[in-house]
């Protein structure tokens, strides 16, 4: 396996079900980072680990819990969400938090759609 | 004022066609500018990387910065129907701001 790895690619679930998404990387980077993408909206930062600290919390509501266990492996675990928290989830990982490049390394993502 | 502003078409063309994408945007300290493809079902993946001002060319593909102006863009040459996705402005100076993405489909 190579680059970035999410998984499930899609999961539906019901407001009072709780999952989890999985992102794995293998590319020895230090960063990694949660994403939000609605249609034709920019990006939106969820949270960002650095050295398996989180180091950014953009005001996401307490229904959406990160773990980070290791500098290789990302969670994002869901817990009572709404419709509308229904988006493409990104991962990403880069060699750094807070390096001018700042170039990002994205999986493919998991589609959730919250009946 | 959002940050930045892309439109987020969609933007239809010929095959062969040259191919305009453009980003605005209101924060001076943005240094580094971005722009990432992202084909469908799939996550972006980026493309052209620019410090500063000025173009950057890499085959037929052209990124410009005009910082006086706070106006990026990206040019297609001889657009391919692979070329069909949507293309994310992106840009960091204390922080990394998305634009929303401009959806481009290449007709052959």
């Amino acid at each position: 396996e190579t680059g970035v790895t999410q998984t499930p690619r899609h999961l539906v679930m019901g407001m009072t079900n709780k999952k989890s998404l999985k992102c794995e990387q293998h590319l020895g980077h230090n960063a990694m980072y949660w994403y939000k993408q609605s249609a034709k909206k920019p990006l939106e930062l969820m949270f960002v680990y650095s050295l398996e600290e989180r180091v950014e919390n953009n005001s996401v509501p307490s229904r959406f819990s990160p773990e980070c266990p290791n500098s290789s492996h990302l969670f994002l675990h869901l817990h009572t969400l709404q419709p509308e928290d229904s988006a493409l989830y990104l991962c990403a990982s880069s060699q750094d938090w807070l390096s001018g490049a700042n170039v990002l390394t994205f999986g493919a993502g998991s589609r959730l759609t919250v009946l | 004022q959002k940050e930045v502003e892309q439109d987020p078409g969609p933007l239809s063309v010929p095959e062969g066609a040259i191919v305009s994408l453009n980003c605005t945007y209101s924060n001076s300290a943005f240094q580094y500018f971005m722009w990432y493809r992202q084909y469908s079902r799939k996550g972006p993946e980026l493309l052209m990387y620019t410090y500063s001002s000025g173009n950057k060319e890499d085959g037929r593909f052209t990124a410009q910065v005009d910082k006086s102006s706070k106006y990026i863009s990206l040019f297609i040459r001889d657009s391919q129907p692979s070329d069909s996705a949507t293309y994310l402005c992106a840009m960091y100076g204390n922080k990394l701001v998305f634009g929303a993405g401009t959806i481009l489909r290449v007709k052959s």
